[in-house]
């Protein structure tokens, strides 16, 4: 158990919905990241929050946003699905000790699997 | 980021050794090197990770050489629950960087 949690576990939704996904990170970890991976591959950095700001993104169109709360929990939305959107999403806190910190790891919740029909 | 170059695939017999070697020629100095441990529909699991030199832990070793240019994750006598993905990832500062993945090792270990 890393203290990661995610909802729902399984989804599923149409083409040109919206989804929101949701993560609660593990207690006293300030920063989460999300991902997706498609069957197969290894998981593909969506975008990372620290501290309810944005703090980095990957090569993922506007329509996948997300939220970071004062709790640091976290949400990630995606506008107008497409079938290409399902995959697995991932959730993963970890504490960031601020530049030159020690080093830590990302903890990683269990996952939602998104089916877009 | 430094790429990561590890073999697709492995397969073992349950209580042997398994060794997989990640080779990651353009290391920066203050990366390090983590493992994590994938099973089907989960999230991965962080196993080890290691600077320089050799790390142990009650899951795994983690040995690597002077040049840091390579790193080996050993598991020492698998069992069938060991059957997973293991991917190499090498990143400065793991908790507040943006892990990157490739496609990982495919153990099977037989019985």
């Amino acid at each position: 158990e890393t203290g990661v949690t995610q909802s729902p576990t399984h989804l599923i939704k149409t083409r040109g919905q919206q989804v929101t996904l949701r993560c609660s990170s593990q207690s006293g970890h300030n920063t989460v990241s999300w991902y997706q991976q498609a069957l197969g591959q290894g998981p593909q950095f969506i975008f990372q929050y620290y501290r309810e700001e944005e703090n980095g993104r990957g090569n993922f169109p506007p329509r996948f946003s997300g939220l970071q709360f004062p709790n640091y929990s976290s949400e990630l939305n995606v506008n107008a699905l497409e079938l290409d959107d399902s995959a697995l999403y991932l959730c993963a806190s970890s504490l960031a000790m601020g530049t030159g910190g020690t080093n830590t790891e990302a903890f990683f919740g269990q996952g939602t699997r998104l089916t877009v029909v | 980021l430094a790429k990561t170059t590890q073999p697709i695939s492995m397969d073992s017999y349950e209580g042997q050794e398994v060794n997989i070697t990640c080779s990651h020629n353009n290391i920066a100095t203050n990366d390090y090197i983590t493992w994590y441990q994938q099973f089907p529909s989960q999230g991965p699991r962080f196993i080890i990770q290691g600077y320089k030199t050799k790390v142990t832990n009650e899951v795994a070793s983690l040995f690597i050489p002077a040049d840091r240019k390579s790193s080996t994750l050993s598991l020492p006598r698998v069992s069938l629950s060991d059957t997973a993905v293991y991917y190499c990832l090498v990143a400065k500062d793991t908790g507040r960087r943006a892990l990157t993945f490739g496609s990982g090792t495919r153990l099977q270990v037989q019985p």
